[in-house]
């Protein structure tokens, strides 16, 4: 069975802060892709990233960045110098790969984020 | 680039009522949608699969005669929630899934969701 465990419910930080949110996951899979997306408080998903399991390099995307560490199983998610317009709910989601069948993802419990001015 | 269309955004509905929520997939064919609620705080939860011209899936524990899912075209699925109750309120969101999920290296496009309240 897959799983995906956000430990963090919710985290504030003041802006201009570094913060990163945690992401564990379990599958039996060898392959499978792992995403993050953002949640504001409109509701809609907005996709950030998508990883596949044999690329572990790390990737920056402006004040995002993710580490990806298969040996841990985890899949963290930074953002640096925070701003209230990252205050949102942060998923976390996994899914085998799509050409096995499009299958859906499984998400985190979310982290919800507060950046404070 | 690829768009789901979900509409309504909002609906308010009287308790006892049915409302239909509307998926599309406005670029592109998609073969799978699935169908997800969130509780206030919660997490996204499955709720049920449906691929074009068959019966959805549901997962354990979702009434699918109460939640009524059509995916009668490669554009459209719908989800119908009948004789809803107050604790049908809740946020339902779609994705998509088809050929140009795979080639724009990613897995689904989501919908912007449906704020069910149920009074």
């Amino acid at each position: 069975a897959q799983k995906v465990t956000q430990a963090q419910t919710e985290i504030s930080v003041v802006e201009k802060e570094d913060v990163t949110l945690d992401c564990v996951y379990e599958t039996r899979d060898t392959t499978y892709y792992l995403f993050w997306y953002k949640q504001p408080p409109s509701g809609e998903l907005v996709f950030l990233i998508r990883r596949n399991s044999f690329d572990e390099q790390n990737e920056i995307s402006g004040r995002y960045s993710w580490n990806f560490q298969k040996s841990t199983s985890s899949f963290n998610f930074t953002i640096t110098a925070s701003q209230v317009v990252d205050s949102a709910v942060y998923f976390c989601a996994l899914s085998p790969p799509a050409p096995s069948g499009n299958t859906p993802l499984v998400f985190g419990k979310g982290t919800r984020l507060s950046v404070i001015a | 680039g690829a768009v789901v269309s979900q509409h309504p955004s909002r609906v308010i509905c009287k308790s006892g009522t049915s409302v239909k929520i509307e998926c599309r997939s406005l670029d592109f064919q998609a073969t799978t949608m699935f169908w997800y609620r969130q509780f206030p705080k919660q997490s996204l939860m499955l709720m049920a699969t449906s691929n074009e011209g068959s019966k959805a899936t549901y997962e354990q524990g979702v009434e699918k005669d109460k939640f009524l899912i059509n995916h009668a075209s490669l554009t459209l699925s719908t989800l119908t929630v009948t004789s809803a109750h107050p604790e049908d309120s809740s946020f339902y969101i779609c994705s998509a899934s088809g050929q140009k999920t795979t080639t724009m290296n990613t897995e689904a496009f989501f919908g912007q969701g449906t704020r069910l309240t149920v009074v």
